[in-house]
């Protein structure tokens, strides 16, 4: 069945920084691309950044730029959220989110909904 | 930035009655929006997107409607394990896409 599996709970230091995965299966990870949305505890979803891996472009929150960088290894299936410069403000659930995108003659040119979630990854900054 | 305002932050409703969730965005979206349910220790869950069309295997009690910067979500009538906080999105305007502030329904 299609789903995403996000690696484990981390726990870093102020300063440092925290790259999270998710694997895909169950579907041709290029034909949509992926999200990656924050969660603080008690706070709304916060979106971090995109990218399509079937062409490598990715688009950032302005909030995170300079910050944050996501990649993709398409021979794995996984795409990757790393965030420096972690502070506490940090903390919090990371998901990765797929989205069939919308498309024009058959190529992704902008976001969809996100259909499927990863289970979450939480990330603790602190001292 | 787009904005986006749901209401109320809290909602009492009693099993078997109707929840009237609201989502306002702070300029016209047409129908790019998306409803998304989370439980707790859970990841959220589309329901609806294009403001009115159910997911996969989403139960025909949730339905969704509303265009350009006024959305409402409707349960039916609630079962026990539709008591979770409810989010809006839009996917139109961006980077950034955003995200309402969540709607809680709980039990009455």
């Amino acid at each position: 069945q299609v789903q995403l599996v996000q690696s484990g709970a981390e726990v870093k230091k102020p300063g440092a920084s925290v790259k999270v995965s998710c694997k895909a299966s169950g579907y041709t990870f290029t034909n949509y691309a992926m999200h990656w949305v924050r969660q603080a505890p008690g706070q709304r979803l916060e979106w971090m950044g995109w990218i399509n891996p079937g062409n490598y472009n990715t688009k950032y929150s302005q909030k995170f730029q300079g910050r944050v960088t996501i990649t993709r290894d398409t021979s794995a299936s996984t795409a990757y959220l790393e965030l420096s410069g972690l502070r506490s403000e940090d903390t919090a659930v990371y998901y990765c989110a797929r989205d069939p995108g919308t498309l024009l003659r058959g190529v992704i040119i902008g976001p969809d909904a996100f259909d499927i979630w990863g289970q979450g990854t939480m990330v603790t900054v602190s001292s | 930035e787009i904005v986006m305002t749901q209401s109320p932050a809290t909602l009492s409703v009693s099993p078997g009655e109707r929840a009237t969730l609201s989502c306002r965005a702070s300029q016209s979206i047409s129908n790019n929006l998306a409803w998304y349910q989370q439980k707790p220790g859970q990841a959220p869950r589309l329901l609806i997107y294009a403001a009115s069309t159910r997911a996969t295997g989403i139960p025909a009690r949730f339905s969704g409607s509303g265009s350009g910067t006024d959305f409402t979500l409707t349960i039916s009538s609630l079962q026990s394990e539709d008591f979770a906080v409810y989010y809006c999105q839009q996917y139109i305007n961006w980077p950034p896409l955003t995200f309402g502030g969540g709607t809680k329904v709980e039990i009455k």
